[in-house]
């Protein structure tokens, strides 16, 4: 693993309730991402941080905010799950964004009933 | 938004076989990335190529990044039983955002 820790790595909960994941790195990357992946398609990114308070949308944020105070976590927190929010959710770190390839972490199972 | 295709979906080869797979995209990409999957894991990195043309390999695994710069291939030769897991490709747009295929399944027959 390239010293890449999610937690919680599952959870359950319900609708409407805020639900925070964390990603925690001990390489001293500069990038983090957050994904999700749901059977049939690839990943998906949700946010990225390209530094300490810098982050920005990908592709899937709606119902997703996250932030970056230290350098080594990224938060993703889902405001008021819901059940469309079901899925594994994967935390990436990068050393740069350019010809630097991401590496994950093991992922977190959540479950919204 | 931007699409790859990932094919095939799923594949069952017997032990000792050689193993193809491929992406297409309608878009350029600066960076073709392949990564396995297995259960309860990450994807972890198997093979980045960086240039149009470039054949790189990684033990048994060979993948090249095509010319065009719109699709790539990897290649496993000589199966064994711990090459089961999915696989993905994954191709960085000029935003230097990755853009994920759906998976490759690889299954082994007993």
């Amino acid at each position: 693993d390239a010293g890449i820790t999610q937690s919680p790595r599952h959870k359950v909960t319900e609708t409407g309730t805020p639900v925070t994941l964390r990603c925690h790195q001990t390489e001293n990357h500069r990038y983090m991402y957050w994904y999700r992946q749901d059977p049939g398609h690839g990943l998906r990114l949700i946010h990225y941080s390209y530094g300490v308070k810098d982050t920005d949308k990908g592709e899937v944020s709606d119902g997703y905010s996250v932030s970056r105070s230290k350098t080594e976590d990224f938060l993703l927190t889902l405001e008021s799950a819901t059940s469309s929010q079901t899925s594994v959710y994967f935390c990436a770190i990068s050393a740069g964004s350019g010809n630097q390839p991401q590496h994950f972490g093991d992922g977190t199972r959540l479950s919204i009933l | 938004g931007q699409q790859l295709n990932q094919s095939p979906q799923s594949m069952f080869i017997q032990e000792g076989e050689d193993v193809s797979m491929n992406c297409t995209s309608s878009s350029i990409f600066n960076t073709w990335l392949w990564y396995k999957q297995e259960p309860g894991e990450g994807p972890v990195l198997l093979i980045a190529l960086y240039k149009a043309g470039e054949l790189t390999s990684n033990g048994r695994l060979t993948a090249q990044f095509g010319i065009t710069r719109k699709d790539s291939f990897l290649n496993i030769s000589a199966s064994i039983p711990s090459d089961v897991g999915i696989y993905f490709c994954a191709g960085q747009d000029s935003n230097y955002q990755l853009i994920w295929g759906a998976g490759t399944k690889l299954i082994i027959k007993p």
